[in-house]
């Protein structure tokens, strides 16, 4: 198993700046993600946090805007760039444990407000 | 990879059976199915994942039959604590890390 914690916990932001999310793991692993949930909505990955390269990013999301950092194999950060409204969502990473065949595990998320 | 359709909701009374059945119909020969569970306020919790037949564990059982265009994931005696979204997700390869979650069936359990 994998425990995951994410700081803030949530926060209130205005529009045009920036909130760095972070994501620390109790153990080392393989595979990290960011996640997207917008309100009363389903969850969409926004990339894969790759250690040591940069994120990998599915359609619809850019580097620009959601920079990814993996320094090394227990942290990544999510930055959510020049913050709109349509920013607002639940931000969650997962990771895959090395010993783990297939399940992820989530963290409690991140909740962001933009005004 | 599958589209997958589900109940939007369901309500059951505690310690009932619940039965909560997806739809995968375009599934492809190497897909497995999985089932995430998550509570207001948290992130998803990985419940059960399958091929093919029944699978068991201490949490859930979750049947596909012979021609895999669907799964049922079966929740015995739920208790109040079970209320929650659940979703069923097709991944292509048991090991495949990419999930790609759907609306999910949201579940309240009834005193």
């Amino acid at each position: 198993s994998a425990v995951i914690s994410q700081k803030p916990s949530r926060d209130i932001c205005q529009r045009g700046t920036s909130l760095t999310i972070q994501c620390q793991v109790d153990s080392q692993v393989t595979m990290m993600f960011w996640y997207r949930q917008q309100p009363g909505q389903s969850l969409t990955l926004i990339a894969t946090a790759n250690q040591g390269s940069e994120a990998t990013y599915e359609s619809g999301f850019v580097i620009d805007k959601f920079p990814i950092s993996r320094p090394n194999l227990t942290f990544s950060t999510l930055t959510v760039s020049n913050m709109s409204p349509e920013d607002s969502s639940i931000y969650l990473c997962s990771v895959v444990p090395t010993q783990s065949d297939y399940e992820q595990y989530f963290g409690p998320g991140t909740r962001l407000t933009v005004t | 990879l599958a589209k997958t359709t589900q109940p939007i909701s369901m309500d059951s009374y505690e310690g009932q059976e619940v039965n909560i059945t997806c739809s995968h119909n375009n599934i492809a020969t190497n897909d497995y199915i999985t089932w995430y569970q998550q509570f207001p306020s948290q992130g998803p919790r990985f419940i059960i994942q399958g091929y093919k037949t029944k699978v068991t564990n201490e949490v859930a059982s979750l049947f596909i039959p012979a021609d895999r265009k669907s799964s049922t994931l079966s929740l015995p005696r739920v208790s109040l604590s079970d209320t929650a979204v659940y979703y069923c997700l097709v991944k292509s390869g048991a090991g495949s890390y990419q999930l790609t979650f759907g609306k999910g069936t949201k579940l309240s359990v009834i005193p």
